[in-house]
């Protein structure tokens, strides 16, 4: 089986930069890398995809070093309305990552 | 407004019977795909479809069987042969991989829980 790997959960401050990793050591080179925020109770919604090198778009960026064995979500100063949960989607695979529980503190 | 359906919201279920979630998508996906999740979970990979009148097995799909007779549909029964179906489950659908910008974008549908009483 695929594995996507993630931290369980962060905890920030709003305003700050919130960075999250994610390990998907068997991505094939056809694979995309993608992300996306779930509130409870809900379907996840999408955040921002790449393939290789940064991404960036309104909401966040998306740092993919050359291996393309990992990559970075970074949510620009957080606010309390961006606790969620977070996860990373290796696509081809549509296996999703483990998640990460964000928690931004006021 | 174009977006994915699913029906009904939440489901009880009687030990032994089989239930079957409906998904109905009118963005003219090619690819559909149905997730599992349990509380606190991730999302596990049951099924997926790539085209109308073909689908794959995902991590997860013993005991739960799918049919994809229409681009826009692909329910889910969920037999007596799974053991453990108390869930939430999740209905995507996104085009086809080969358009390369925006492949990898899944839409969501809001979700069924299903209760085993």
């Amino acid at each position: 089986l695929a594995k996507t790997t993630q931290p369980i959960s962060m905890d920030s401050y709003e305003g700050q930069e919130v960075n999250i990793t994610c390990s998907h050591n068997n991505i094939a080179t056809n694979d995309y890398i993608t992300w996306y925020q779930q509130f409870p109770s809900q379907g996840p919604r999408f955040i921002i995809q790449g393939y290789k090198t940064k991404v960036t778009n309104e909401v966040a960026s998306l740092f993919i070093p050359a291996d393309r064995k990992s990559s970075t979500l970074s949510l620009p100063r957080v606010s309390l309305s961006d606790t969620a949960v977070y996860y990373c989607l290796v696509f081809y695979k549509y296996i999703f990552g483990t998640g990460t529980r964000l928690k931004v503190l006021a | 407004d174009g977006g994915i359906t699913q029906s009904p919201k939440y489901l009880f279920r009687k030990e032994g019977q089989n239930v079957t979630l409906s998904c109905e998508q009118n963005l003219n996906h090619d690819a559909m795909y149905w997730y599992r999740q349990d509380p606190g979970q991730g999302l596990r990979l049951i099924y997926y479809s790539q085209i109308v009148n073909d689908f794959q097995k995902g991590d997860i799909a013993e005991g739960y069987s799918v049919s994809r007779e229409k681009k826009e549909s692909f329910p889910l029964t969920v037999t007596s042969a799974q053991k453990n179906p108390t869930a939430f489950y999740l209905c995507a659908s996104s085009i086809p991989g080969t358009s390369g910008r925006k492949a990898g974008e899944l839409f969501f549908g809001e979700g069924s829980r299903l209760t085993v009483l």
